[in-house]
């Protein structure tokens, strides 16, 4: 089945305790972007990737970092969360290098204490 | 940079109304899409539209492109209660094509 894994789909953690978030596709997209979704300001962009080794910020990619060693993986890397980062993240892919049609992974649920 | 803006915020109406989300970007767009969140999901594509002045419809729903591509319309006639959820609309700058920023979802209860 095509899909986009993320995982954990749920983690609480203390500030400054760093984490990765994993996400990986099975379609063979060259595309891959993370956002955050909060209460009233819809879904924003931390960072995409068009291929491997091609990663570039979002609009809101403070306190974020990413790697795209693989072509099915991108990992979203938060070296010392804060509780500003609580909230819902999603993974997607599409195919192409540029973002068309997005497949979202079921999302990942950070709570930073 | 890019915004999109999405009214209303929230929606409810009596099961058998009709819907409607309105989708307004500050920067005119290569393309608009729509997404549909059911609640406790993930957003799930629904449909692009590319031209300006495009009109799409998925049985009960209806999309449409403004004709300066800066605007976009859902409607839904006759909600029933599989409706539910959030509605998305994503747009890709004419510049950019690596970019697509989200509008800011209208959250829709329909009552049974």
């Amino acid at each position: 089945e095509a899909q986009v894994t993320q995982n954990p789909r749920y983690l609480i953690t203390v500030t400054g305790k760093k984490l990765t978030v994993t996400c990986s596709q099975n379609m063979n997209h060259e595309y891959m972007s993370w956002y955050r979704q909060d209460p009233g300001l819809g879904l924003r962009q931390i960072y995409y990737s068009m291929n491997v080794e091609v990663t570039d910020k979002g609009d809101v990619p403070e306190g974020y970092k990413v790697s795209r060693k693989e072509k099915r993986n991108f990992p979203l890397i938060l070296e010392s969360p804060s509780p500003n980062q609580t909230s819902l993240y999603f993974c997607a892919s599409s195919p192409g290098n540029s973002a068309g049609v997005l497949t979202f992974g079921a999302g990942s649920r950070l709570t930073v204490l | 940079g890019q915004q999109v803006m999405q009214i209303p915020q929230y929606q409810h109406v009596q099961e058998g109304e009709d819907f409607t989300t309105y989708c307004n970007s500050s920067t005119t767009l290569s393309n608009i899409q729509w997404y549909k969140q059911r609640p406790g999901g993930h957003p799930v594509f629904l449909i692009q539209l590319v031209k300006s002045g495009e009109v799409k419809k998925q049985k009960r729903l209806t999309f449409q492109f403004g004709e300066a591509k800066k605007n976009s319309s859902l409607h839904i006639t006759a909600t029933q209660t599989t409706d539910v959820g959030t509605y998305f609309c994503a747009g890709r700058n004419s510049g950019g094509y690596q970019k697509v920023t989200f509008g800011t979802g209208t959250k829709l209860q329909v009552i049974p």
